[in-house]
């Protein structure tokens, strides 16, 4: 289970944003991977292998963590950027998995 | 560029089936597997298996195992998911996505297909 916090982040423009992602057992950092998704649309990955920023994804999204926690930090928030983010992690029983997600608000 | 494009929305009634379509392009259709994801309005989302393209074998979460069929054509690139029996809590967007083995993430999505269930 990917459980991820906080539920809702409220930020403005401009500031840094954490988010959280907690697996209830340990998972290989490359396995951990992270979604953007805005309304009416498909998600969109950013993040995969804990770290490594997917192609055309700006260098203001980056992802850390290892066994249990992992976070994804945006550094400096554009309007563009408030949408709903969830890990998702391979391995374990369903092999596929995503956290409940966050929802980046201003 | 790889590119998933899937069928329309779709409107039945409980207890009927629907098929949803997934065309991929820009890729080798038979090198990645596709998933299926679905998202319940409001919801998260939830995965529901994948079909490798190259063998046509299927792998569905436990959940899904009695309620969906997973399949394709590789002589048109395209992926299906067929839903059985069908309740109302299945009302949800369906989405198909690529899978990059060695990296292990979604790469590509489809645009997503809204099922109705409804009576």
């Amino acid at each position: 289970v990917l459980t991820q916090s906080p539920g809702t982040l409220s930020l403005s423009p401009g500031e840094r944003a954490t988010l959280s992602c907690r697996a209830s057992q340990s998972v290989s950092s490359s396995y951990l991977a992270w979604y953007q998704q805005k309304p009416g649309q498909a998600p969109r990955r950013l993040i995969y292998g804990t770290s490594n920023r997917a192609s055309d994804v700006p260098d203001r999204f980056s992802g850390s963590g290892s066994g249990t926690d992992f976070t994804l930090t945006i550094s400096r928030l554009e309007a563009e950027d408030f949408a709903v983010y969830y890990c998702q992690q391979f391995g374990g029983s369903p092999a596929y998995t995503f956290g409940q997600g966050t929802r980046l608000e201003i | 560029q790889a590119q998933l494009v899937q069928s329309g929305a779709e409107v039945r009634k409980p207890g009927a089936s629907v098929k949803v379509s997934c065309q991929a392009s820009g890729y080798s259709f038979t090198g990645s597997y596709i998933h299926w994801v679905r998202q319940a309005p409001g919801q998260g989302l939830e995965w529901m298996g994948f079909i490798n393209p190259y063998t046509g074998g299927p792998t569905y979460a436990r959940k899904f195992e009695d309620s969906v069929t997973m399949t394709r054509d590789t002589s048109i690139t395209t992926a299906y998911l067929e839903l059985r029996r069908l309740k109302s809590d299945d009302t949800a967007v369906y989405y198909c996505a690529r899978w990059i083995s060695g990296s292990y993430y979604f790469e590509s999505w489809g645009q997503g297909t809204l099922v109705t269930v409804s009576s």
